[in-house]
């Protein structure tokens, strides 16, 4: 079974707006990291948070990080077209095992 | 750097017909995965080898898929029989840290569509 959920299912937004996307896991996690999907194309490592961050920055992306609440959200500021894709969370255990969500699908439009 | 190779891109199939995957990893990638990723799901890990050996296979479905890592390298998967529920995207993965450590940074193939008819 999937590890967690994500929600939304799926995000409209047009370009230059900030899209959010919020993703909660059930057991106890060494680091969560977040995979971007383009059509038809594997999976793209975006970045990780440990367990002891709060919040970690990489470019247009800002990754928070609530381990009393086992959540997570994705924000990806002054979007583009080219940030359409379907997001994916993965909690990661102390053994580099990955769980992935169902994960967000994002449609950004000119 | 070359990234995953998986081939074929495509297969279609008919249900209790075999079919395989191959998968070719980044060079010098210790830990290969194997995923299955249903439509509007996310992946879920199949197997996962470090150089040759499985360290994981739990959620492999033995009675019909079998898997394996000759020489540390490539990799295959087998479906046989196949069976509707197995239509889905079937995406390979390698990283260079070993199995045990907790910051994994996984690269992805571009996957194999499966679809059983």
């Amino acid at each position: 079974s999937q590890q967690g959920e994500e929600d939304p299912q799926a995000l409209s937004i047009q370009e230059g707006e900030n899209a959010t996307m919020n993703c909660s896991y059930k057991t106890s996690i060494n680091n969560l990291q977040w995979y971007r999907q383009n059509s038809g194309r594997g999976l793209v490592h975006l970045i990780l948070i440990r367990s002891n961050e709060r919040e970690k920055h990489s470019g247009r992306l800002r990754v928070t990080l609530d381990t009393s609440k086992k959540s997570s959200s994705l924000l990806i500021t002054a979007s583009r077209a080219a940030d359409t894709a379907s997001y994916f969370c993965a909690s990661t255990d102390s053994w580099g095992k990955l769980q992935f969500g169902a994960g967000t699908q994002v449609v950004v439009t000119p | 750097e070359a990234g995953v190779a998986q081939s074929p891109r495509y297969k279609i199939i008919e249900k209790r017909q075999s079919v395989a995957f191959w998968c070719n990893p980044i060079s010098g990638h210790a830990t290969l995965y194997w995923y299955q990723q249903i439509l509007g799901q996310g992946p879920k890990l199949l197997i996962q080898f470090q150089n040759n050996g499985v360290v994981d296979d739990s959620q492999l479905p033995k009675d019909r898929f079998s898997a394996e890592r000759l020489k540390g390298v490539d990799s295959t998967l087998k479906i046989q029989p196949a069976k509707l529920e197995d239509s889905a995207v079937y995406l390979c993965a390698s990283s260079l840290v070993a199995f045990g450590t907790a910051y994994n940074e996984q690269f992805f193939g571009p996957g194999t569509r499966l679809t059983v008819l």
